[in-house]
C-alpha cells in the first residue's frame, strides 16, 4: 500500500458525460501528479500541482481539469467523454515538486474509466 | 527530451531462472532511473532508484539494477525468479530538477512453473 488513494476504483459512463476522480496523496506529501495509462499511448504524464499551484503540464487534453484544494486532495475532471478517453487513470505523489527528479513518486492504484 | 526503450513487450521465463529486462534512455545528462512493477489490477510500486553514485542498485524483492553510462541502459536482474514476479515492469527516466517522468512501454513477464 503506497499511501496514495484513488476512489472510485471503477467508472463507467457514456460518450459527451463528464467525471471526476479523486485523488488524496500520501500524508506530508504537497505534489500530487495525474497519468494515464491506455493500450495505444502507454504510460503517460498528464499534470502536476504543488502546493495547490499548477506546476507542469503534459500530454493533457483542453477537455480534462485538475485542481489540488486546500487540504491537497486533487481532482481529475474529464469531460466531454470520447471512445478514447477510456483508461486507467493514475494519481502519484510526493514530497517536493521534482517528481521527474529526487522526489520519489508513489501511485495509487488507479481509477479504470470505461466510455460506452 | 528524455525517452525510454524497453525493447521486449513479453519475456516469458521458468520459475528458478535468472531474469534481465532490458531498459534504453535518452538524455544528455546524467538521468534519473527508475523500475516500477505493475501487478494485475494494481498500481505501480518502485522497485528500485538510480541518482548518482553506484552503478548497481539494489531493490526491493531481490531486484537490482546497473547504470551503464556507455550504453544507455538501466537493465534490471533478479537471479531467481518467483512466480508471483509475474507482473508487468515499467522503467521510468527523469532528471534533476524535473517535475514527471518519463515511462517506456513497460514488459510483461510471464512465469511459469
Amino acid at each position: 500500500d503506497s499511501g496514495v488513494t484513488q476512489t472510485p476504483k471503477h467508472l463507467i459512463t457514456a460518450t459527451g458525460q463528464r467525471v471526476t476522480l479523486r485523488c488524496s496523496p500520501r500524508s506530508g506529501d504537497l505534489s500530487v501528479y495525474w497519468y494515464q495509462q491506455s493500450l495505444d499511448q502507454g504510460l503517460q504524464f498528464l499534470i502536476q500541482y504543488y502546493n495547490g499551484e499548477e506546476r507542469a503540464k503534459g500530454n493533457i487534453l483542453e477537455r480534462f481539469s485538475a485542481q489540488q484544494f486546500p487540504d491537497l486532495h486533487s481532482e481529475l475532471n474529464l469531460s466531454s467523454l470520447e471512445l478514447g478517453d477510456s483508461a486507467l487513470y493514475f494519481c502519484a505523489s510526493s514530497v517536493g515538486s521534482s517528481g521527474g527528479g529526487g522526489d520519489t513518486q508513489y501511485f495509487g492504484p488507479g481509477t479504470r474509466l470505461t466510455v460506452l | 527530451a528524455q525517452s525510454v526503450t524497453q525493447p521486449d513487450i513479453h519475456i516469458t521465463v521458468s520459475e528458478g531462472a535468472s531474469l534481465e529486462l532490458r531498459c534504453n534512455y535518452s538524455y544528455g545528462a546524467t538521468p534519473y532511473l527508475f523500475w516500477y512493477v505493475q501487478s494485475p489490477g494494481q498500481g505501480l510500486q518502485l522497485l528500485l532508484k538510480y541518482f548518482s553514485g553506484d552503478t548497481l542498485v539494489q531493490g526491493i524483492k531481490g531486484f537490482e539494477a546497473e547504470f551503464k553510462r556507455s550504453q544507455s541502459s538501466f537493465n534490471l536482474r533478479k537471479p531467481s525468479v518467483h512466480w508471483s514476479d509475474a507482473a508487468e515492469y515499467f522503467c521510468a527516466v527523469g532528471a534533476s530538477g524535473a517535475n514527471n517522468l518519463f515511462f517506456g512501454t513497460g514488459t510483461r513477464l510471464t512465469v511459469i512453473p
